[in-house]
């Protein structure tokens, strides 16, 4: 069975563009949850997806966004880049959600902002 | 304010002795403790979990060890291995059953030979 995919796998951009990060998760999987990791936080929860609808939401601002579609295939988005947006990003699905113990993640997408 | 702290960032054990990682949290309504291992480039997998209604949990090799009256947790790895090398996270999940998980900031493990 595949793993969860993230793509791509490394991206560059500069202050104030936008930028969008996909997550595929596991066959039959429906949960997708997204995180920020980062050297002097750790790893952060930006927000989960379930059936198409975001179920949960972390501390992050607006410009921080992301959506699901049907086949449970899930983007990021982040808008107006600053210099603190560089991280790792990280997605994990799991079956049904809140099954953390059955939660997969992704390798990341590292976004370096110059 | 950090609900899940992780203060030694590194630990260094030599192979075939005990590793013991260390987590502190301060929301009492946390029900829930995981750890996960993280190599680099890849993400994190799932180790060991453990309810607030137990005070033990042991899979293998690991234990994970609860003081609810002190708000800390710690994993034991028995025997340590150079394999288990790796970033280890601790993360706390708010009572109810979609809370979001709080992770600590890790401890790097290196287990010498």
């Amino acid at each position: 069975k595949a793993g969860v995919t993230q793509t791509p796998r490394y991206l560059i951009k500069t202050r104030g563009q936008q930028v969008t990060l996909s997550c595929s998760p596991i066959s039959g999987h429906r949960s997708v949850s997204w995180y920020q990791q980062t050297p002097g936080q750790g790893l952060q929860f930006l927000f989960e997806y379930f059936s198409e609808t975001q179920r949960n939401k972390g501390n992050f601002p607006g410009r921080f966004s992301g959506r699901q579609f049907s086949n449970s295939r899930s983007e990021m988005n982040v808008s107006t880049l600053e210099l603190g947006d560089s991280a790792l990003y990280l997605c994990a699905s799991c079956r049904t959600g809140g099954s953390y113990n059955e939660q997969f993640f992704g390798p990341g997408t590292r976004l370096t902002v110059l | 304010d950090q609900q899940v702290k992780q203060n030694s960032p590194s630990l260094s054990v030599q192979e075939g002795r005990i590793s013991i990682l260390n987590c502190d949290y301060t929301n009492s309504m946390f029900d829930y403790f995981l750890w996960y291992k993280k190599y680099p480039a890849e993400g994190p997998t799932f180790l060991i979990s453990i309810s607030s209604i137990k005070d033990k949990n042991e899979d293998g090799r690991f234990t994970v060890f609860l003081n609810k009256s002190a708000k800390h947790l710690s994993l034991h790895i028995v025997p340590s291995q150079p394999g288990d090398s790796a970033v280890y996270f601790c993360a706390a999940r708010e009572g109810g059953s979609q809370g979001n998980l709080i992770f600590g900031k890790g401890t790097k493990l290196s287990v010498k030979p």
